[in-house]
């Protein structure tokens, strides 16, 4: 079956812009979740949804928003980008949570 | 509040060799335990996970670790690595009961297998 599908791969935004990251989860999974990877900080929760709703959201600044539609795919937007935003966004799809989550490839931000 | 510590940020092993990964953990409730792999520009894989049961988990690439909650560790061992061994390793927690499933991540082992 197919896996996490993350769109697009890489992106490069510029200062103050804002970006839209998608994420479609394995097919039957309602449980999706993001993490944000940086060389300094490592893996990061930003946020975890199930059947639309988030369940919980990590310490993030407000510019750092998600959303879940009602076939279980993810969006996650990030306003007035700063440099720091720059980061590997990794979404994660499961079928309860507790079992294991399964990753997708990842969107590789760059923000200059 | 949950951690998850790595003790080795990188490990040297020459191929053929036995290698182990050390992960402890912390947290005041019970907990569900994971090791993920992620190569080059790639995004995590789930390499095993203990749910409940048995104490020592194993996967399908010759990968196996041992829940020890006396000693809160999930320690990674592989028994001759081989080259495409070569990746980070990330130990991660949910806490059990919590009724959100996040992820709590250790920073990380870098695999460096050497021919």
């Amino acid at each position: 079956k197919a896996g996490v599908t993350q769109t697009p791969r890489y992106l490069i935004k510029t200062r103050g812009q804002q970006v839209t990251l998608s994420c479609s989860p394995i097919s039957g999974h309602r449980s999706v979740s993001w993490y944000q990877q940086t060389p300094g900080q490592g893996l990061q929760f930003l946020f975890e949804y199930f059947s639309e709703t988030q369940r919980n959201k990590g310490n993030f600044p407000g510019r750092f928003s998600g959303r879940q539609f009602s076939n279980s795919r993810s969006e996650m937007n990030v306003s007035t980008l700063e440099l720091g935003d720059s980061a590997l966004y990794l979404c994660a799809s499961s079928l309860q949570g507790w079992d294991g989550y399964t990753f997708g490839s990842g969107t590789r931000l760059t923000v200059v | 509040a949950q951690s998850v510590t790595q003790l080795d940020s990188q490990v040297p092993v020459f191929e053929e060799a036995p290698v182990e990964l050390r992960c402890n953990y912390s947290s005041s409730v019970s907990v569900y335990l994971f090791w993920y792999v992620q190569y080059p520009n790639q995004g995590l894989q789930l390499l095993l996970k203990y749910l409940s049961g048995s104490t020592l988990v194993e996967s399908i690439n010759g990968f196996e670790a041992e829940f020890n909650k006396s000693q809160t560790s999930f320690h990674l061992r592989k028994p001759s690595v081989h080259i495409s061994d070569t990746a980070e390793y990330f130990c991660a927690l949910i806490p059990q009961g919590a009724g959100s499933y996040q992820l709590t991540f250790g920073k990380g082992t870098k695999l460096s297998v050497i021919p």
